[in-house]
């Protein structure tokens, strides 16, 4: 079964300053997604960024970066510049690859900007 | 474009009772995923459907049921409710799912108490 593990509950970084986010996780497939999702307090779930397994490049997303490490099952987020707006839980996600839309979400990350 | 839309947004009810919630989809996609998201069990994959059809289930017992209609329309029932249902419901809705590359949008949640 896929697992997703993100060991940071909660994380601090202060305003414009840089935030890395960890996650790793566990699976058998080759062909796969994996997303990290934000969720405002008290407002809808959005994507930030999303990689494609089979994509040795990293993505970006203006200040959204990931680290992926297929081999090491990991795929961290780094947020530049940060701002206050950035305040939410984020989620890393895994779905498989042309098979059903199931994501298998970590238990999260709350992240506090302070000004 | 609207978004996601899921009715009522926050609902009180007591053990033993029935629950239906609603969701309704981006205009054209024709996939829907719901899932429970809870403190301590996080976010988990409830079902997917399709064209009218489920497509993949979660781990739930059979108290909870769903099913989409011709316009993707979709609703979830929980009977026989239990303090422990009580959660965010989120639905998100895709073009046609399946695993496709196409994004997921998260609609604002249904708040259920179970008291």
């Amino acid at each position: 079964a896929q697992t997703v593990t993100q060991s940071q509950p909660e994380m601090s970084v202060q305003e414009a300053e840089t935030v890395t986010l960890s996650c790793t996780y566990d699976t058998s497939e080759s062909d796969y997604y994996l997303f990290w999702y934000k969720q405002p307090p008290s407002r809808q779930m959005i994507l930030v960024i999303r990689q494609e397994a089979y994509k040795q490049q990293n993505a970006t997303e203006n200040r959204f970066s990931v680290n992926f490490q297929k081999a090491a099952k990991s795929f961290s987020l780094k947020i530049s510049d940060s701002q206050l707006g950035d305040a939410a839980m984020y989620f890393c996600a895994y779905r498989r690859m042309n098979r059903d839309d199931k994501i298998i979400f970590g238990k999260g990350t709350r992240l506090h900007i302070l000004p | 474009k609207a978004g996601v839309t899921q009715t009522p947004r926050y609902l009180i009810k007591t053990r033993g009772q029935q629950v239906t919630l609603s969701c309704s989809p981006i205009s054209g996609h024709r996939s829907v995923s719901w899932y429970q998201q809870t403190p301590g069990q996080g976010l988990q994959f409830l079902f997917e459907y399709f064209s009218e059809t489920q497509r993949n289930k979660g781990n739930f017992p059979g108290r909870f049921s769903g099913r989409q209609f011709s316009n993707s329309r979709s609703e979830m029932n929980v009977s026989t409710l239990e303090l422990g249902d009580s959660a965010l419901y989120l639905c998100a809705s895709s073009l046609v799912g399946g695993g496709n590359i196409d994004e997921q949008f998260f609609g604002p949640g249904t708040r259920l108490t179970v008291l």
